[in-house]
């Protein structure tokens, strides 16, 4: 079955640091993957998607991700981070047309 | 563009009642899915809908159903309501069915059982 893990579940970084949140799939196929964003009562927003092609994809807000099939990974990584970035991070492997989310990282910016 | 809408914000219920929840996808998406998230099991598939079809559906009780309009929105239903339920509950919509199809979520609904 597939399945998405992030090992980490709170990370703290100072503002101005750079990020990486890890995302580890297990799936059968070639994977469709997603990193969605979540503040305090929200929804989630979609900050990048994997589908084919360049292994290194640029999202919004400065996001990017790394798409690894030998490591099955697809990290997401930001060279600064800044205060507004603090939410929760999921990621996710698409099956069919239902999405199967990791567990979730909260981060935690501190100034 | 206006985004995928969702009706009420929050709801407060008793255990035994039934709720009701609405989604409005976004204009021209076909494709209506919908979770659960709660801090015990986190986001979790409820089911999708598209062409007022059910075509995908996670595991869950029978008391959770939902239904696809000709307009594309979305309602789904929980009968016989138990503390467990409390949770939020997001609709998501695309343009069409299909893991390369993006998936855009709306604000949810935050039900508790009370």
């Amino acid at each position: 079955a597939q399945s998405v893990t992030q090992p980490d579940i709170h990370i703290t970084v100072s503002e101005g640091a750079s990020l990486e949140l890890r995302c580890n799939y297990s799936y059968g196929a070639t994977p469709y993957l997603f990193w969605y964003v979540q503040s305090p009562g929200q929804g989630l927003q979609l900050l990048l998607k994997y589908f084919s092609g360049d292994t290194l994809v640029q999202g919004i807000k400065g996001f990017e991700a790394e798409f690894k099939r030998s490591q099955s990974s697809f990290n997401l990584r930001k060279p600064s981070v800044h205060w507004s970035d603090a939410a929760e991070y999921f990621c996710a492997v698409g099956n069919g047309n239902k999405l199967v989310f990791g567990a979730g990282t909260i981060l935690r910016v501190k100034s | 563009k206006a985004g995928v809408t969702q009706t009420p914000r929050y709801l407060i219920k008793t255990r035994g009642q039934q709720v009701t929840l609405s989604c409005s996808p976004i204009s021209g998406h076909r494709s209506v899915s919908w979770y659960q998230q709660t801090p015990g099991q986190g986001l979790q598939f409820l089911f999708e809908y598209f062409s007022e079809t059910q075509r995908n559906k996670g595991n869950f009780p029978g008391r959770f159903s939902g239904r696809q309009f000709s307009n594309s929105r979305s309602e789904m239903n929980v009968s016989t309501l138990e503390l467990g339920d409390s949770a939020l509950y997001l609709c998501a919509s695309s343009l069409s069915p299909g893991q390369s199809y993006e998936q855009y979520f709306g604000p949810g609904t935050r039900l508790t059982v009370t």
